[in-house]
């Protein structure tokens, strides 16, 4: 069971186009990572946001933290056929131990 | 350093077998993880390691499994008696502690046959 609901399930986007991923739960956590996993390999971090209301921008990939720490959204600008892949997120329960949610799957076609 | 080493990247075993997975965390992290991953969800966690002590295991964690880290470095998982919904991406992360960040490795591909 995951307590982390993270939404859409699957995306299909054209080269170029915006994409938002949603992540939700009604858990505190103390910090939220973002990672891409690609098929047969491990997930690889992308982020981590710790303070409620927190905005972090990597290139085209922008992260945010909502106010309450319980809930994340990952925004693309401009998506390539790169960003391609399984996108999950992750809450930190302040131990180091890590609630993944099920992950949103993200396809770009040129 | 070149990151969390995980070995085999594949395993095919018959049902019944045993199996161990190595996991080699980054050199200065103390903190040590397995999840496990099955297709089309996300890591569940497992176990933990804070140097070579085993600090928590999931309920997921049968008696048949079994975790070891005994110098806090390496660590291995074993699985005894596979049975068929043991397979699954096994994955191993490390920190340098409670609260960082985590680096995962590649992940050991288990099929039961």
């Amino acid at each position: 069971t995951q307590l982390l609901e993270q939404s859409p399930q699957f995306l299909s986007i054209q080269e170029g186009e915006n994409l938002t991923v949603y992540c939700n739960s009604s858990s505190v956590f103390s910090s939220l990572q973002w990672y891409r996993q690609e098929p047969g390999e491990g997930p690889v971090l992308l982020v981590t946001v710790v303070t409620g209301g927190e905005v972090k921008k990597l290139k085209r990939l922008t992260f945010q933290f909502g106010d309450a720490r319980k809930d994340s959204s990952l925004h693309i600008t401009a998506a390539q056929p790169g960003d391609t892949g399984l996108y999950l997120c992750a809450g930190d329960d302040g131990w180091g131990k890590l609630q993944f949610g099920a992950g949103t799957q993200v396809v770009v076609t040129p | 350093d070149t990151g969390v080493s995980q070995d085999p990247r594949h395993k095919i075993t018959k049902r019944g077998q045993n199996v161990t997975f190595r996991c080699d965390p980054i050199s200065e992290h103390n903190r040590l993880y397995w999840y496990r991953q099955t297709l089309g969800q996300g890591p569940e966690f497992l176990t933990y390691f804070q140097n070579e002590a085993q600090l928590e295991k999931s309920r997921l964690l049968s008696d048949r499994f079994s975790a070891e880290r005994p110098k806090g470095s390496f660590s291995t998982l074993e699985i005894q008696r596979t049975e068929q919904g043991d397979s699954a991406m096994y994955l191993c992360a490390s920190s340098s502690g409670g609260g960082a960040e985590a680096f995962f490795g590649q992940g050991t591909r288990l099929t039961v046959v």
